[in-house]
């Protein structure tokens, strides 16, 4: 069966310090992953899609970078951390694009 | 533009029956998705709609009209532990745009 990791689960970091979240899917091959952004009370907002290694869609200009350097490998990053990156970031996989999406225990990231 | 309604809040009785609606306008269509989502967690997949008519789950049902850019989440023999936010979603090829979900109360 499929089963998808987040770490870390919960991420305290100063304005404008470095972020790097990592998301693992295990027991599917060339999976399209997804990372999501939830604001406190609000819907998800999607950040980044990718349908295979070294491709990544962005759907929202910001200081949030993507990266998926191995098949299963889905990374969420930026350089400078603002108080608005403030929220719950969830990965989550499917088969296709267009399929049931699937997701990860999220990572609850407070910018201070 | 694209626009996913659903209400904000709603409130329930242990045992009875709850409907969520949800209306969309999208620029695709792929699918209707429901999603659950208890509070601190992660959303849960539930159901999946892409022709007209009704998915029957269990106690879960989920109703699309595509004609009518429409959906509704049907929960019967409510119980205490479907007290949760339940998110629509309609994809687009690979791309899913989620409302902002209805947060149910059930109450005893």
């Amino acid at each position: 069966s499929q089963t998808i990791h987040q770490w870390p689960a919960t991420l305290v970091q100063p304005v404008g310090s470095p972020l790097s979240l990592e998301c693992t899917v295990e027991g599917t091959s060339n999976p399209n992953l997804y990372w999501y952004r939830q604001a406190a009370g609000r819907g998800l907002q999607l950040l980044f899609y990718s349908v295979g290694i070294g491709q990544i869609s962005s759907e929202v200009p910001q200081n949030l970078s993507a990266s998926r350097p191995q098949d299963r490998q889905f990374i969420l990053s930026s350089k400078k951390l603002l108080l608005s990156d403030s929220g719950f970031y969830l990965c989550a996989w499917s088969l296709t694009g267009g399929d049931e999406q699937y997701f990860g225990p999220g990572t609850r990231l407070t910018v201070t | 533009g694209q626009n996913i309604d659903q209400p904000t809040e709603m409130t329930a009785t242990e045992g009875a029956i709850v409907q969520i609606n949800c209306t969309y306008q999208t620029s695709g269509f792929n699918g209707l998705f429901w999603y659950q989502q208890h509070a601190g967690e992660a959303p849960t997949f539930l159901s999946y709609n892409v022709l007209d008519g009704l998915e029957e789950k269990g106690r879960f049902s989920s109703f699309l009209s595509r004609s009518k850019g429409y959906s509704y989440l049907l929960l019967k023999e409510l119980q205490m532990k479907d007290s949760a936010s339940y998110l629509c979603a309609v994809s687009n090829n690979n791309d899913m745009r989620f409302g902002a979900g209805t947060r149910l109360t059930v109450k005893p």
